[in-house]
């Protein structure tokens, strides 16, 4: 079992709609998560990061974490034909360990 | 400010000749980390340093892979007799101080194709 297994999509939503992307994880020692943005033939871009169980909200994006569950999903309010890229869930473990497990990524595409 | 970058952006070797990627990190960011990402895959884990030394190198996967950062700023990963397997988008990231790996900020990276 991978330690971040991410829906590799291809995932694909008209203009506007809300898109919700999910990860889960194995272990329950990892203590922050990112999701993270990467256009084509680019490398990621952090969009956001968290370390606590709930809710953080940036814009049109929100992260949320259950820990209990050990899920993670980022939404895409309002979508725009821009955020079409591939998101990339993330985790990583406790400060000192500084390495980055990633998923495997989903192919995000909006329709005008 | 000027962001991560990489050289050479592409690098078409054959099998079994020696290569050299090299990162530019941010100014001032004492953390810089290695990942390899393939085809429809996420990044993996390499290397990181923290400063000049190797703080984790448990992602090299073999003997043939090596990562040097002699000044604390730059650093080129070496790949020595490469195979075709190693064929993947070679990413650098950085980090400043306090930040970790909650931060990392990466280049565009280097498209390393082997024959």
């Amino acid at each position: 079992q991978k330690e971040v297994e991410q829906d590799p999509g291809p995932l694909s939503v008209p203009e506007g709609a809300i898109v919700s992307l999910n990860c889960t994880y194995s272990n329950s020692a990892f203590q922050y998560f990112m999701w993270y943005r990467q256009y084509s033939r680019k490398g990621p871009e952090l969009l956001m990061y968290t370390y606590s169980s709930g809710n953080k909200e940036d814009g049109r994006f929100t992260a949320q974490v259950d820990k209990s569950s050990k899920y993670i999903s980022l939404f895409i309010r309002d979508s725009q034909p821009s955020d079409s890229a591939t998101y990339l869930c993330a985790r990583g473990a406790n400060f000192g360990n500084e390495k980055l497990t990633f998923g495997t990524g989903t192919r995000l595409t909006i329709i005008p | 400010g000027a962001g991560v970058s990489q050289t050479p952006s592409n690098k078409v070797t054959e099998k079994g000749k020696y290569v050299e990627l090299r990162c530019d990190p941010i100014s001032g960011h004492t953390a810089l980390y290695w990942y390899r990402q393939s085809l429809g895959q996420g990044p993996e884990f390499l290397i990181y340093f923290q400063g000049t030394g190797a703080a984790d190198d448990s992602g090299l996967p073999n003997d043939r892979f090596f990562a040097v950062r002699p000044e604390g700023s730059v650093s080129t990963l070496k790949i020595q007799r490469t195979e075709r397997g190693d064929s993947a988008v070679y990413l650098c990231a950085s980090s400043s101080p306090g930040q970790g790996a909650r931060e990392q900020f990466f280049g565009p990276g280097t498209r390393l194709t082997v024959l």
